[in-house]
């Protein structure tokens, strides 16, 4: 069956200091999607980024990466010189070529509280 | 700019009531969604739409029905509002027919309250 875990619950850090958010999923598809949301305490869903599981390179974009490893069925994200506003609850999430119908499962998300 | 909104905002009501929680996206896009989300369980799927006057049930559909009578709009109903459905309330919309991978975009949520 699909899953998607986040075994961190709630991680806090000091402003500037880089952040993994561990993200591991199960599937039985070949073919499957992984996402990232952001949802700062305004509430919002902000989408982040979308990997297919063909493409195992690492992404950047500005302080972000995300590191998508199908040997480990892990889907990392980091934050390099984390800043306040960078607060929020992240959600890692899985969208299945068959068995999700294109529906997304997500992980229950971790909490980022960076502190000044 | 194209959007998708949902109203309320923010609602209390009493159980028993029946509670309508609108959707509506100016995208153009076939599929919509509804997800709630709660401590402890993240978001998960209430009911799916992939165009007009289709509906499907998603893992917490009891109690819940939609219908899709346009592109646009996806409304939530709540039949019989009960304290368990207390939660927020996410609509969602993607662009094509039931293929993964297509970007999900949410709405801002709505805040529910059953008392």
């Amino acid at each position: 069956a699909q899953k998607v875990t986040q075994a961190q619950t709630e991680i806090s850090v000091v402003e500037k200091e880089d952040v993994t958010l561990d993200c591991v999923y199960e599937t039985r598809d070949t073919t499957y999607y992984l996402f990232w949301y952001k949802q700062p305490p305004s509430g919002e869903l902000v989408f982040l980024i979308r990997r297919n599981s063909f493409d195992e390179q690492n992404e950047i974009s500005g302080r972000y990466s995300w590191n998508f490893q199908k040997s480990t069925s892990s889907f990392n994200f980091t934050i390099t010189a984390s800043q306040v506003v960078d607060s929020a609850v992240y959600f890692c999430a899985l969208s299945e070529r068959f068995g999700s119908q294109g529906n997304l499962i997500f992980g229950k998300g971790t909490k980022l509280s960076v502190k000044p | 700019d194209a959007e998708i909104t949902q109203s309320p905002r923010h609602k209390i009501t009493e159980t028993g009531r029946q509670v309508t929680l609108a959707c509506h996206q100016t995208w153009n896009h076939n599929n919509m969604f509804w997800y709630r989300q709660d401590l402890g369980h993240g978001l998960r799927l209430i009911h799916y739409s992939y165009g007009v006057h289709d509906t499907n049930k998603g893992e917490v559909s009891d109690g819940y029905s939609v219908s899709r009578s346009n592109t646009e709009d996806l409304p939530l109903t709540l039949e019989s509002a009960a304290s368990s459905q207390t939660s927020v309330y996410f609509c969602a919309s993607s662009e094509l027919r039931g293929t993964s991978g297509n970007t999900i975009y949410f709405g801002e949520g709505s805040w529910l309250t059953v008392v």
